[in-house]
């Protein structure tokens, strides 16, 4: 499989203010990542195909603008909820895909509240 | 539409019982299938997978057995344990060769004692 980890854990913030995620491969050079949201007792949504060096592939009903993604490099990718407000308030979760490109592993996630 | 959808969203079963998990799948272009853990506050967890071409795969007391003429799922746990207890999530990918996963609704299993 594949290690992957985010940070923060957990983050509280303000109505209006702008969280950023990372999520991070940490034995893998991942060329793809993905950004998911859960919120309670629901399951997995794809938000965002996030690619190295190119921009983000969102899924219908996501907006680009308020959920930033940048995948710098083959290990990091960011999600940066802007301008956040209490409906954004969710489990944020990213994967990759491992070596042989289909199977996806998944970080441990991020629980925002926005206040 | 395309759907993957969990025939019961809960399940109960004794310690050291077999856990049967089922999941219904509408996309007939999708040729890749994955059951997924998910316990409280943690991302999925990697379980099993199979891909069209195969109507059954075994694991760690985990099989998953896969009826495409149905276009149903299994995930088959034996001797369930209390560590089994969390949330299972079918997934597949949206279309042949493709690598972004859609996921079913979930079904809680719950290990009794």
């Amino acid at each position: 499989g594949a290690v992957v980890s985010q940070h923060p854990s957990r983050v509280i913030c303000k109505s209006g203010t702008s969280v950023k995620i990372e999520c991070r491969s940490l034995d893998f050079q991942a060329t793809t990542m993905f950004w998911y949201r859960q919120f309670p007792k629901q399951s997995l949504m794809l938000m965002a195909t996030s690619n190295e060096g190119s921009k983000a592939t969102y899924e219908q009903g996501v907006e680009k603008d308020k959920f930033l993604i940048n995948h710098a490099s083959l290990t990091l990718s960011t999600l940066t909820v802007t301008s956040a407000h209490p409906e954004d308030s969710s489990f944020y979760i990213c994967s990759l895909v491992g070596h042989n490109q289909e199977t996806q592993y998944f970080g441990p996630g991020t629980r925002l509240l926005v206040l | 539409g395309e759907s993957v959808g969990l025939h019961l969203p809960t399940l109960s079963v004794q310690e050291g019982d077999n856990s049967i998990i089922n999941c219904a799948y509408s996309n007939s272009a999708s040729d890749y299938f994955i059951w997924y853990k998910q316990e409280s506050g943690k991302g999925p967890q990697f379980i099993i997978d199979i891909r069209s071409n195969m109507d059954k795969r075994q694991g760690q007391r985990v099989t998953v057995l896969l009826n495409k003429t149905v276009k149903h799922l299994s995930l088959q746990i034996a001797a369930t344990q209390p560590g089994d207890s969390a949330v299972y999530f079918c997934a597949e990918n949206k279309e042949t060769g493709a690598n972004n996963l859609f996921f079913g609704t979930g079904t809680r299993l719950t290990v009794i004692p």
